[in-house]
């Protein structure tokens, strides 16, 4: 199967740390879809960030970053001087381009807990 | 506009009972899935419709589960009998899928606990 792997299952950081959430990914696909979802304790699951196999550049979005590496299959997240609102479970998620793999497939998640 | 409306928000049963849950996608929306969150699993895709036609179902734990998208409008997920082990939270999501993956909107999810 190509699975997503989140290492890390928990992470406890303080506030004002920065942290970053690992994601390694395995393709077969040429073209493929990279993405992290949020999910806090009140349980939806919110969209982050949507990354294109071709576009390796790393994304900034505020206290958000994503580092894309293609060559390590990882698309790693990582959060500037934390805040308790960001303890949530950050999940990574790929997804192939097209046909049966046109389906999301998420990784097991890291629970993210930023002590006051 | 409105999001992805599930139902029962909360189902408590006892085994051997029929559980249905519900989705309305959002309109315009034209993929459908079905996501089963648990502690020990994490987020499984069930199956997923794509213009009402079931894509891929190979996610479905068993035949006890079946999931149905008569219109664009609805979609049941049905699990008859039902066992403790399917007590889970059950996302539904959608978005549009136009040769482009897009971003998935889910639900609040259903909370099904089988006794």
């Amino acid at each position: 199967a190509q699975k997503v792997t989140q290492a890390q299952t928990e992470i406890s950081v303080v506030e004002k740390e920065d942290v970053t959430l690992d994601c390694v990914y395995e393709t077969r696909d040429t073209t493929y879809y990279l993405f992290w979802y949020k999910q806090p304790p009140s349980g939806e699951l919110v969209f982050l960030i949507r990354r294109n196999s071709f576009d390796e550049q790393n994304e900034i979005s505020g206290r958000y970053s994503w580092n894309f590496q293609k060559s390590t299959s990882s698309f790693n997240f990582t959060i500037t001087a934390s805040q308790v609102v960001d303890s949530a479970v950050y999940f990574c998620a790929r997804e192939g381009y097209g046909g049966a793999t046109n389906k999301l497939i998420f990784g097991t998640g890291t629970l993210l807990a930023v002590q006051p | 506009d409105a999001g992805v409306i599930q139902s029962p928000r909360h189902e408590v049963t006892e085994m051997g009972q029929e559980v249905t849950l519900r989705c309305k996608p959002i309109s315009g929306h034209n993929s459908l899935f079905w996501y089963r969150q648990t502690m020990m699993r994490g987020l499984e895709l069930l199956i997923y419709f794509n213009n009402n036609v079931p894509i891929d179902d190979s996610g479905m734990p068993e035949d006890r589960f079946s999931a149905k998208m008569p219109n664009a409008s609805f979609s049941t997920l049905k699990i008859q009998p039902s066992e403790p082990r399917d007590s889970a939270v059950y996302f539904c999501a959608s978005r549009i899928d136009r040769g482009q993956t897009g971003e998935l909107f889910f639900g609040e999810g259903s909370r099904l606990t089988v006794l």
